[in-house]
């Protein structure tokens, strides 16, 4: 079957680094997606990993095993405006995404 | 660049009437888009991808019927949600993907619509 599991919530606080992690079981696995979603706002793009490692871009990066079947979002120099909610996103064959239910994050002051 | 828009943003109707929701890809042609639907809280769950020139892909459990796609050009797609009953409140969000751009897996995501149905 389909399966995506991040945690639900996690709290950090400004200035910090925060991982997010997500595992995956999923058909057909063709790259991992990490969005970011503000309240009653559509996702923003974030990163897109297909080969194992490690992708930097600035504050963000995210990493994939796919032996594992493991990603994380790791948020460094933790701004207020990072609170939301971050997609792991698996893609199945050549356009479905698979979404997890989120992860909201709240940083604190 | 990848901006995709869609209107209306909010939309409240009774019980029983139509709704169009309109997705339009901006700066880039899109030959697919993809209609989601998001509780919330909860995931964003697909709901169907939209082909230009042709008949609409449904999910599972999905009423093609009830709501009703049409991609017209390759920059629009519309979804219908017919005969909307309270239940159908929702976040709906399309998205379409860049095959022109540096990443074609990559689906770029318009603002939503939420939807109240009375």
């Amino acid at each position: 079957g389909q399966n995506i599991d991040q945690p639900t919530e996690m709290t950090a606080t400004e200035g910090a680094i925060v991982q997010i992690n997500c595992t995956y079981q999923t058909s057909g696995f063709n790259g991992l997606f990490w969005y970011q979603q503000h309240a009653g706002e559509a996702p923003t793009f974030l990163s897109y990993n297909v080969l194992d490692g490690l992708e930097e871009k600035g504050r963000f990066s995210s990493f994939l095993s796919r032996s594992k079947g493991y990603s994380y979002l790791l948020l460094k120099e933790l701004q207020m405006k990072d609170s939301a909610s971050y997609l792991c996103a698996a893609l199945s064959g050549t356009y479905k995404y698979i979404f997890g239910t989120g992860t909201r994050l709240k940083v604190l002051a | 660049g990848a901006v995709v828009s869609q209107h209306p943003s909010r939309v409240i109707c009774k019980s029983g009437t139509s709704v169009k929701i309109e997705c339009r890809s901006l700066d880039f042609q899109a030959t697919t888009m993809f209609w989601y639907r998001q509780f919330p809280k909860k995931s964003l769950m697909l709901m169907a991808t939209s082909n230009e020139g042709s008949k609409a892909t449904y999910e599972q459990g999905v009423e093609k019927d009830k709501f009703l796609i049409n991609h017209a050009s390759l920059t629009l797609s519309t979804l219908t949600v017919t005969s909307a009953h309270p239940e159908d409140s929702s976040f709906y969000i399309c998205s379409a993907r860049d095959l022109g751009g540096d990443s074609r897996e990559t689906q770029y995501f318009g603002p939503g619509t939420r939807l109240l149905v009375l």
